[in-house]
């Protein structure tokens, strides 16, 4: 069965510094992984996925990711932080055709 | 707006009570997904639907039930509750049974008591 690790729950960092949050996911085949983000008291929304095309996805808000499948990993970042980006992130891939395995989550907490 | 409306947003009720949550999908997505986050669990997947059949279920106590109607909204029900349902439960759609396309919606917030 797939799943998702991601290193570290909670990530602080200042304003305007590398956000870099880590994602590593087992898989027997070839993965579709997501990065979503959920925001206080909100739903989940999807920042950027990738499904077999370009390794490095852009999503939205500035955030990318790299497909590496040798380290099996699909760390997110963003060269810049703003306060904005204050939420939780997680991470997940599809298992089948049913459904996604989320991590835990990162907590990302931006001081200014 | 996602375009996944769920209804209630919050709901507060006591244990061994019962309680129906729901969702209307996006306007042409025929699956619906539903997954439980709590904060000893995670986020998990409980149920998919896809055109009104049952496609997988995951970690979905037997005390939950589900379905989707001929309009493709769907209910989750949740009986005999416990303090350790407390939790958000999201629903999200998409157009194929597959969740690559997945659109969430805001969820419902329920407090067991």
């Amino acid at each position: 069965a797939q799943s998702v690790t991601q290193l570290g729950s909670h990530v602080s960092v200042s304003e305007g510094a590398l956000v870099l949050l880590r994602c590593n996911y087992s898989s027997s085949v070839p993965p579709y992984l997501f990065w979503y983000v959920q925001y206080p008291n909100q739903g989940l929304q999807l920042l950027l996925k990738y499904t077999s095309a370009a390794t490095l996805v852009k999503g939205i808000n500035g955030f990318e990711a790299e497909f590496k499948k040798s380290e099996t990993s699909f760390h997110l970042t963003k060269p810049s932080a703003h306060m904005s980006d204050a939420a939780e992130y997680f991470c997940a891939v599809t298992q089948g055709a049913q459904k996604l395995v989320f991590g835990q989550g990162t907590r990302l907490t931006i001081n200014p | 707006d996602s375009g996944v409306t769920q209804t209630p947003k919050h709901l507060i009720t006591a244990t061994g009570q019962r309680v129906t949550l729901r969702c209307s999908p996006r306007s042409g997505d025929l699956s619906v997904y539903w997954y439980q986050q709590s904060l000893d669990q995670g986020l998990q997947f409980l149920i998919q639907y896809y055109n009104g059949e049952e496609r997988a279920k995951g970690n979905i106590l037997e005390r939950f039930s589900a379905q989707q109607f001929p309009d493709l909204h769907s209910e989750l029900n949740l009986s005999s509750l416990e303090l350790g349902d407390s939790a958000l439960y999201f629903c999200a759609s998409s157009v194929a049974p597959t969740p690559e396309t997945h659109t969430f919606g805001s969820g419902t917030r329920l407090t067991v008591v």
